[in-house]
């Protein structure tokens, strides 16, 4: 049982490169949610989705894509990488929305250059 | 959008000291968690809180969910060296099948041996 496990830990972009982080979880969850983790900030909801192929936004979505075919895998995609998405990326599950606590990953630090 | 008041920002204490931490929102909240983020890994939830006046221990620490339902407080007792990271505390809006949490900016503590 491995959690949540998200991939890569560490990459490095140029401006305007997309690329897709991912996130999987092996405890049969039905919500998952990506958050954006920046110094001083918290972490801000980027999307959620409550089940596979329920997707929604989040508070800070723009520039964000994501899609849910399975209830284990639910990846982000950076379109076009701008420095301001530098950032730590955090995905998160739980077995239901609501009065669950969320699981989290371990994280992937993403440098726009 | 929503937002949770945690404070104090940062702390710096003595080992053996108490701590004592809160949350504070303009909106009312049907879940209180509170999460401990060491470096580089993600969030670990200590301790989650569904009642209004339920206050909750795990361990050293305690937390209380606020009777107006737009605050929370963590208190740890007799800290150690390895209580130092951020602590974050989330809150929930109703209804809870919307699922979505909302985070504090964390308070990061710093213990001296």
């Amino acid at each position: 049982n491995a959690g949540v496990t998200q991939t890569p830990k560490f990459q490095v972009l140029k401006t305007g490169q997309s690329m897709t982080l991912q996130c999987a979880q092996d405890m049969n969850h039905e919500y998952m949610s990506w958050y954006r983790q920046d110094p001083g900030m918290g972490l801000r909801l980027i999307h959620y989705s409550v089940g596979a192929g329920i997707t929604d936004q989040g508070e800070v979505p723009n520039g964000y894509n994501v899609s849910r075919s399975t209830t284990e895998d639910f990846p982000l995609r950076l379109l076009s990488a701008a420095p301001s998405q530098t950032s730590v990326y955090f995905c998160a599950s739980s077995y239901r929305s609501g009065n669950y606590g969320y699981t989290f990953g371990s994280g992937t630090r993403l440098t726009v250059v | 959008g929503q937002q949770l008041n945690q404070s104090p920002q940062s702390m710096f204490i003595q080992e053996g000291e108490d701590v004592s931490m809160n949350c504070t929102s303009s909106s009312i909240f049907n879940t209180w968690l509170w999460y401990k983020q060491d470096p580089g890994e993600g969030p670990v939830l200590l301790i989650a809180l569904y009642k209004a006046g339920e206050l909750t221990s795990n361990g050293r620490l305690t937390a209380q969910f606020g009777i107006t339902r737009k605050d929370s407080f963590l208190n740890i007792s007799a800290s150690i060296p390895s209580d130092v990271g951020i602590y974050f505390c989330a809150g929930q809006l109703f209804p809870r099948s919307q699922g979505n949490l909302i985070f504090g900016k964390g308070t990061k503590l710093s213990v001296k041996p």
